[in-house]
């Protein structure tokens, strides 16, 4: 299995301000994934972060939002951007390990007043 | 589309008594199953997985599911329970490869276990 480091690992941020989100993985991993988990909810994913290409977004995520870098094969960033307390959530990287399974790292907890 | 049910907010169980966390699926073809957990202040960490074969999968901490294809389940049981064991369990499915975006996870909403001691 992957061993997977995300930083910051919590943060409190005012309203209108951006944060971004670093995911290192040690070792080189084809596909990326960044999930969010709301207050007391289940994950969602957001994006799937394949180097050398743009990140695909789910529904209701959008790049001006959320924008996305993966410039190589064990890293990548997740940028939330003019942030509102909305945005107060876990959020998680995962990368695709082999063996059809997906590990995660362990979260960057968000508040935004 | 594909979806999972867990259908208990809660489960509360004995420590030294068998538990279960119940898990229900849909997706149009073949199913990839996980269960994850979650400690507190903690990430997702991988319990076990159905991929294919054996019907009866084990995994860490003495877990293990059971696959049933008909009535489209994968329950996390475990044959006794520890107080260690109390976190937040999430059941995971995604459809068998066949393409661009077939490795989306779809998760259950989590199911949070209270071992009594």
């Amino acid at each position: 299995s992957a061993v997977i480091s995300q930083k910051p690992s919590r943060d409190i941020c005012q309203r209108g301000t951006s944060l971004t989100i670093q995911c290192q993985v040690d070792s080189q991993v084809t596909m990326m994934f960044w999930y969010r988990q709301q207050p007391g909810q289940s994950l969602t994913l957001i994006a799937t972060a394949n180097q050398g290409s743009e990140a695909t977004y789910e529904s209701g995520f959008v790049i001006d939002k959320f924008p996305i870098s993966r410039p190589n094969l064990t890293f990548s960033t997740l940028t939330v951007s003019n942030m509102s307390p909305e945005d107060s959530s876990i959020y998680l990287c995962s990368v695709e390990g082999g063996a059809e399974t997906q590990y995660f790292g362990p979260g960057t907890r968000l508040l935004v007043l | 589309a594909q979806s999972v049910a867990q259908p208990e907010d809660q489960v509360n169980v004995a420590e030294g008594n068998p538990l279960t966390v119940k898990c229900t699926y849909s997706v149009s073809g073949n199913p990839y199953l996980f269960w994850y957990v979650q400690y507190p202040n903690r990430g997702l960490q991988f319990l076990l997985k159905y991929i294919t074969g054996d019907n009866l999968v084990k995994g860490s901490y003495g877990f293990e599911a059971e696959f049933n294809k008909s009535q489209t389940s994968f329950h996390l049981k475990k044959p006794s329970a520890l107080v260690s064991d109390s976190a937040l369990y999430f059941c995971a499915v995604r459809e068998r490869y066949s393409g661009a975006g077939s490795y989306q996870l779809t998760f259950g909403k989590g199911t949070k276990l209270s071992v009594i001691p």
